[in-house]
């Protein structure tokens, strides 16, 4: 079974600072996605960021960027140049087969 | 890009009465769609996954009675509670896989309260 743990229930930055949001996973399985998922107050659910296990490149989109250490089974989020709208709830997901498994999630408060 | 409409946004009801909601995939087909159920300050947690013709798949723990999912078509799935009672309020949201990034597409969620 995946399991995925979020050690941070809540974080706190600076806005214009840098953070980074850990995630930690256990799995059997070689192929697999890992995502991060943002939950604004409205709870929609929004990816932030998507990395296919397979690819040793680190993903990037804009100011989100992953540290995903395979052989250690870490993926950390890094949000660059804070903004106020980044403050959700960030949850980590593993998808193996048909199922996306998430973790307990960190509340990421932006402070101006 | 990949939209799932998810009806009601919000519901209430009294208690002992059924309420559905609905999910639907706008611009693609939707081979599989779950159901998750999430409690305030807590993480998504999944009850179903359906796929489309076939019956639900239930997690270990949700009743299959008082929660009915009907996958009947690649663009449709709902969710009917049954004999709704207080401990069943909660936020409901389905999620899509299908998409063009073969990624899964969430609904906007509804919050049900059973009174």
């Amino acid at each position: 079974a995946q399991t995925v743990t979020q050690s941070q229930p809540e974080m706190s930055v600076q806005e214009a600072e840098t953070v980074t949001l850990s995630c930690t996973y256990d799995t059997s399985e070689s192929d697999y996605y890992l995502f991060w998922y943002k939950q604004p107050p409205s709870r929609q659910m929004i990816l932030v960021i998507r990395q296919e296990a397979y690819k040793q490149q680190n993903a990037t989109e804009n100011r989100f960027s992953v540290n995903f250490q395979k052989a250690a089974k870490s993926f950390s989020l890094k949000i660059s140049d804070s903004q106020l709208g980044d403050a959700a709830m960030y949850f980590c997901a593993h998808n193996a087969g048909n199922m996306l498994t998430f973790g307990g999630g960190t509340r990421l408060m932006v402070k101006p | 890009g990949a939209v799932v409409s998810q009806h009601p946004s919000w519901v209430i009801c009294k208690s002992g009465t059924s309420v559905k909601i609905e999910c639907r995939s706008l611009d693609f087909q939707a081979t599989t769609m779950f159901w998750y159920r999430q409690f305030p300050k807590q993480s998504l947690m999944l009850m179903a996954t359906s796929n489309e013709g076939s019956k639900a798949t239930y997690e270990q723990g949700v009743e299959k009675d008082k929660f009915l999912i009907n996958h009947a078509s690649l663009t449709l799935s709902t969710l009917t509670v049954t004999s709704a009672h207080p401990e069943d309020s909660s936020f409901y949201i389905c999620s899509a896989r299908g998409g063009p990034n073969y990624g899964y597409t969430f609904g906007s969620g509804t919050r049900l309260t059973v009174v």
